[in-house]
């Protein structure tokens, strides 16, 4: 299958930084997804951008598939902006066979 | 929309028991899958359904069982449980209208001692 590989494993900011956290997958993927786990356990979706590059507010994201990898930007970052960022790709389109990478964990300091 | 539901949010279950999670969505998602999330790790899937009365397994289904009569509602069935399935269980749900993001429950949080 798939292996998805995410870093920096953690990452700790003072607020109102930037950061990037990267994914790479290991081959051709038709379907990748951004997602937050906040502090409470609830997984939120971020983006769905198998291409391209999409942005929404501070956050924004760029796969490049042809090169295997994709890029989430986080800019002037807040503490609630604390928690882990998955990746998680899927050969299909229909992305109901996720697999996910171990996450990057991200503590933003006041 | 309520979104994505689970129940139990927390279960304590014995060695040997059986127990169902229940899960249901009301986004008239065709796909739904079930994930266990261990401590540190990713989420692993378990299994899967592409429509009503289809699933297949995914990457750790042993000790698994799940079916789909219905669009909305895809259970999950402990047989026997056992201390190696103690974990945080999330339920997921995709696709409508060419629309392919997941969207998860709250979690079960399941030990088994």
């Amino acid at each position: 299958g798939i292996q998805v590989e995410q870093s920096p494993p953690d990452l700790i900011l003072q607020e109102g930084a930037n950061s990037t956290l990267r994914c790479n997958f290991s081959d051709s993927v038709n379907n990748l997804q951004w997602f937050h786990q906040n502090p409470w356990g609830q997984l939120i979706n971020l983006f769905y951008i198998p291409s391209g590059t999409k942005q929404n507010g501070r956050l924004s994201a760029t796969t490049v598939a042809t090169e295997r990898y994709s890029l989430l930007y986080i800019s002037s970052s807040q503490t609630t902006d604390s928690g882990v960022y998955f990746c998680a790709t899927d050969k299909e389109t229909s992305g109901s066979r996720l697999t996910f990478g171990e996450g990057t964990q991200l503590t933003v300091n006041p | 929309n309520a979104g994505v539901t689970q129940t139990p949010k927390f279960q304590v279950l014995k060695t040997g028991q059986s127990m169902t999670l229940q899960c249901a969505q009301d986004m008239n998602h065709e796909y739904m899958s079930w994930y266990r999330q261990d401590p540190g790790m990713g989420l692993r899937l378990i299994h899967y359904s592409v429509g009503a009365g289809i699933t297949d397994q995914g990457e750790v289904p042993n000790g698994y069982n799940v079916s789909r009569s219905t669009t909305e509602d895809f259970p999950l069935r402990l047989l026997s449980a056992a201390p190696s399935q103690t974990s945080v269980y999330f339920c997921a749900s995709s696709y409508s209208d060419g629309f392919y993001e997941q969207y998860f429950g709250p979690g079960t949080r399941l030990t088994v001692t």
